[in-house]
């Protein structure tokens, strides 16, 4: 799998947009990029995954650059409850079975009020 | 629908003792994972299964076995506690490829505590 670069640590005000990035330069045409976010002793929580178009869902939206070697995470209204460690992940589809998810260090979003 | 759920949430166990973790999922999911989180650490993957009868070894399978009678759940077993096996234990399941799905999407429980005096 792709490694990914996230940097350590973001702030953002609460009710405005938190703009996460995500470099996987090496990605391959068959990988996926994933979001997860991990808010503190919780299990991990999907957000939302593409291949190389832009996506949208109710949580965020992902946007892919047209080379795929980096990603942006959008959260257009944070709320205190964003406040969490956010996953970039690239893999593929599994081979035969399903292999682990490799999470890295990620980024620790902190929205203030 | 309850999604992923872990049982118990948490538990103190001394050394040397046994016990089992169980895991539940109500989304007809075919993959079910073990994982543990470390302080400082990212999760690591214990044990896996594909289907109700399978299990696979993750990264960290020493000192613990499984088992995937039914489809629905998932068991971690620790035959002989150690403190090393202190952490925070996550289930997580995900559909098979290819059942309408196109990914593998894992979707989490909320963690078991466990800490080996």
């Amino acid at each position: 799998d792709a490694k990914t670069t996230q940097p350590p640590s973001m702030d953002c005000a609460e009710g405005r947009a938190a703009n996460l990035p995500c470099n996987h330069s090496t990605i391959s045409g068959n990988e996926y990029v994933y979001w997860y976010r991990q808010i503190h002793s919780q299990g991990p929580q999907y957000i939302i995954h593409g291949l190389k178009n832009n996506e949208t869902n109710e949580m965020a939206s992902l946007i892919i650059t047209e080379d795929r070697k980096s990603s942006t995470l959008i959260l257009p209204h944070a709320t205190l409850r964003d406040t969490a460690v956010y996953y970039c992940i690239v893999r593929g589809l599994p081979q035969g079975g399903s292999e682990k998810l490799v999470f890295g260090k990620g980024t620790k979003l902190t929205v203030n009020p | 629908n309850a999604g992923v759920t872990q049982t118990p949430k948490f538990r103190v166990l001394k050394t040397g003792q046994s016990m089992t973790l169980l895991c539940a999922q109500d989304m007809n999911h075919e993959y079910m994972y073990w994982y543990r989180q470390d302080p400082g650490m990212g999760l690591r993957l214990i044990h896996y299964s594909v289907g109700e009868g399978t299990t696979a070894k993750g990264e960290v399978p020493d000192g613990y076995n499984v088992s995937r009678l039914k489809k629905q759940n998932f068991l971690l077993g620790l035959e002989s506690a150690a403190p090393s096996q202190t952490s925070v234990y996550f289930c997580a399941s995900s559909p098979r490829p290819g059942q309408g799905f196109i990914t593998d999407t894992q979707y989490f429980g909320p963690g078991t505590r466990l800490t080996v005096l």
